[in-house]
């Protein structure tokens, strides 16, 4: 079974610092997509970043960057020079590419607070 | 605007009842999916349509039915087979042929059963 582990229910981070949110995955397939979202109180699903499975290269988005590691298979978020509205849970989610669309899988979710 | 619409916002439902819950997409994509979101679960799946007129099951569709007659719309119920119903309930859809068929989120359905 396709799973995503994240190990971190809660974090905090303070203004302007860095902070980095974990995430592992389990899968068998060679070829996929590796997401992180984030869902502000609002409760709207936001697409921060996203991965390919097959570039080596990892993904950056203004402050926010992915450390990816096909090998361990491990997926971290890192968010740069926090804001308060960087406050919110942050779900990391996977899909393989075959079958055409197919469902994500997602972590149970880390909720990230920033102190002012 | 393209976008995905789900309504109501709210909803309250009495045990024993059946509810249906709407989500409409106006971005032209062919898949549709519902997720259940509770308290520390993060986000499960309950079906998905790839196309007009199929649909798989998720994880957790016991309780659960959907219908996919048009390519807007994918309405589901949830039916009063369902044990614990009280969740938040988030439709998204996806296009084929998009390098990474992202998946785009409506903005979610709070059921509450009295």
């Amino acid at each position: 079974a396709q799973t995503v582990t994240q190990s971190q229910p809660e974090m905090s981070v303070q203004e302007a610092e860095t902070v980095t949110l974990s995430c592992t995955y389990d899968t068998s397939e060679s070829d996929y997509y590796l997401f992180w979202y984030k869902q502000p109180p609002s409760r709207q699903m936001i697409l921060v970043i996203r991965q390919e499975a097959y570039k080596q290269q990892n993904a950056t988005e203004n402050r926010f960057s992915v450390n990816f590691q096909k090998a361990a298979k491990s997926f971290s978020l890192k968010i740069s020079d926090s804001q308060l509205g960087d406050a919110a849970m942050y779900f990391c989610a996977y899909r393989i590419t075959s079958s055409g669309n197919t469902p994500l899988v997602f972590g149970k979710g880390t909720r990230l607070s920033v102190i002012a | 605007d393209g976008g995905i619409t789900q309504s109501p916002k709210y909803l309250f439902r009495k045990e024993g009842q059946n509810v249906t819950l709407s989500c409409e997409q106006n971005l032209n994509h062919d898949a549709m999916y519902w997720y259940r979101q509770d308290p520390g679960q993060g986000l499960r799946l309950i079906y998905y349509s790839q196309i007009v007129n199929d649909f798989q099951k998720g994880d957790i569709a016991e309780g659960y039915s959907v219908s996919r007659e048009k390519k807007e719309s994918f309405p589901l119920t949830v039916t009063s087979a369902q044990k614990n119903p009280t969740a938040f309930y988030l439709c998204a859809s996806s296009r084929t042929r998009n390098t990474y068929n992202e998946q785009f989120f409506g903005p979610g359905t709070r059921l509450t059963v009295l």
